[in-house]
């Protein structure tokens, strides 16, 4: 079945580290995208991709970095800068030019 | 950027009609989105609105007034699961040249029998 994946559904770590959170679709969409949602709150934009080898700055990108080396896989590295990682991040993904986004299942983050 | 407002609870009574408005800001508009999250899981589309007027599909319908900047969700014949968080969102051109969404903070809808 085609789709979004996301791994793990819920990841743990210690402050100060690094932790990279996948995000694979095989529904050979151009671009995705990550947000955060934190409780009560809509989602806010991290980075997103149009397009293999780019991706541009959303509204909260400090503390976050991203790479597009394969149009299937978008990957999100929460680095130790972020001050406040504890979060549940959502992966998504539409067709260039498609107004509806698909959703992965996201990934809650908790970071002690 | 954007300002996109929506009110953060309602409640309703199963069987009811519940209205939920958003109104927003913004000066590269590409069509409105609703969509609906369950606690803990991702959003799932509803409705996309570019041009004024109401679209309905089943028991679910959106309106959108672009001079006004305001939109709404119409959900009808309410049902318990129906609860869950209702979320309106903004493409608007972004500075890479592409329509990005922008989402309000949800609104967080109770049915209760």
């Amino acid at each position: 079945d085609g789709g979004i994946t996301q791994s793990p559904k819920y990841l743990f770590r210690k402050e100060g580290q690094n932790v990279t959170l996948s995000c694979e679709q095989n529904l050979n969409h151009d671009a995705m995208y990550w947000y955060r949602q934190d409780p009560g709150q809509g989602l806010r934009l991290i980075y997103y991709s149009q397009i293999v080898n780019d991706f541009q700055k959303g509204d909260i990108a400090e503390g976050y970095s991203v790479s597009r080396e394969k149009k299937e896989s978008f990957p999100l590295t929460v680095t130790s800068a972020q001050k406040n990682p504890t979060a549940f991040y959502l992966c998504a993904s539409n067709r260039d030019g498609a107004y509806e986004q698909y959703f992965g299942p996201g990934t809650r983050l908790t970071v002690t | 950027g954007q300002n996109i407002d929506q009110p953060t609870e309602m409640t309703a009574t199963e069987g009811a009609i519940v209205q939920i408005n958003c109104t927003y800001q913004t000066s590269g508009f590409n069509g409105l989105l609703w969509y609906q999250q369950h606690a803990g899981e991702a959003p799932t589309f509803l409705s996309y609105n570019v041009l004024d007027g109401l679209e309905e599909k089943g028991r679910f319908s959106s309106f959108l007034s672009r001079s006004k900047g305001y939109s709404y969700l119409l959900l009808k014949e309410l049902q318990m699961k129906d609860s869950a968080s209702y979320l309106c969102a903004v493409r608007d051109l972004a500075s890479g040249g592409s329509y990005i969404p922008t989402f309000g903070r949800g609104t967080s809808l109770i049915v209760h029998p």
